[in-house]
């Protein structure tokens, strides 16, 4: 069974700190893919990680993807309180196309 | 271009009634996915088709049907509602290899009691 594991689930940050979400995935994979969601709302594409190595930049936020350690990372650099929400990383097997969610880190950031 | 288009956005059913959830897209996309987002679980696949005439169960299919007539359609029907299909539903659409990974729509919350 494919598995994929985001730690931590919840995770509080005060405003201005650093932080990292790690997303593992248990099959072989070139393809991750980031979701942001907000309360009640539907989710929105953050970023697209195609190849071994490959790293992405989007203000505060940052995403790597290591396709040997099956693992990716979600980087939060100065955390503002505009970031809180729930972020979803996805995994899209070598061996087909359908797209396996993790089960979100939901990220609150304090004054 | 109003990407992926759910309805409706909140229903409420009895147990044993039947509906069903519209989905449509005008991207012109070839793959489309519904899924069910319950609290600690994240998203789960129910069933997914990559072109008009071609579907597939993904992880929780039971309860659930599809079809897909047309590119642009992908309803998702409940059969005889349950408690346990209470959740919320996210129909998304992709590109040929979902090179570009998914757009979602709105969502769909829903009830059953």
């Amino acid at each position: 069974e494919l598995k994929v594991e985001q730690n931590p689930l919840f995770l509080s940050m005060q405003e201005g700190k650093n932080y990292t979400i790690y997303c593992n995935y248990s099959t072989t994979s070139d393809r991750l893919y980031w979701y942001r969601q907000d309360p009640g709302k539907s989710l929105e594409s953050l970023f697209v990680l195609l190849s071994n190595g490959a790293v992405k930049q989007e203000g505060r936020l940052m995403a790597s993807l290591d396709t040997k350690a099956r693992l990716s990372t979600l980087h939060i650099t100065a955390a503002v309180h505009d970031l809180s929400a729930t972020y979803f990383c996805a995994v899209v097997p070598n061996t087909g196309n359908q797209f396996y969610f993790g089960t979100g880190t939901s990220l609150t950031v304090i004054p | 271009n109003a990407g992926v288009t759910q309805t409706p956005k909140f229903q409420v059913l009895k147990t044993g009634q039947s509906m069903t959830l519209q989905c449509a897209q005008d991207m012109n996309h070839e793959y489309m996915s519904w899924y069910r987002q319950d609290p600690g679980m994240g998203l789960r696949l129910i069933h997914y088709s990559v072109g008009a005439g071609i579907t597939d169960q993904g992880e929780v299919p039971n309860g659930y049907n599809v079809s897909r007539s047309t590119t642009e359609d992908f309803p998702l029907r409940l059969l005889s509602a349950a408690p346990s299909q209470t959740s919320v539903y996210f129909c998304a659409s992709t590109g040929t290899g979902g090179v570009n990974g998914y757009t979602f729509g709105s969502g769909t919350r829903l009830t059953v009691v």
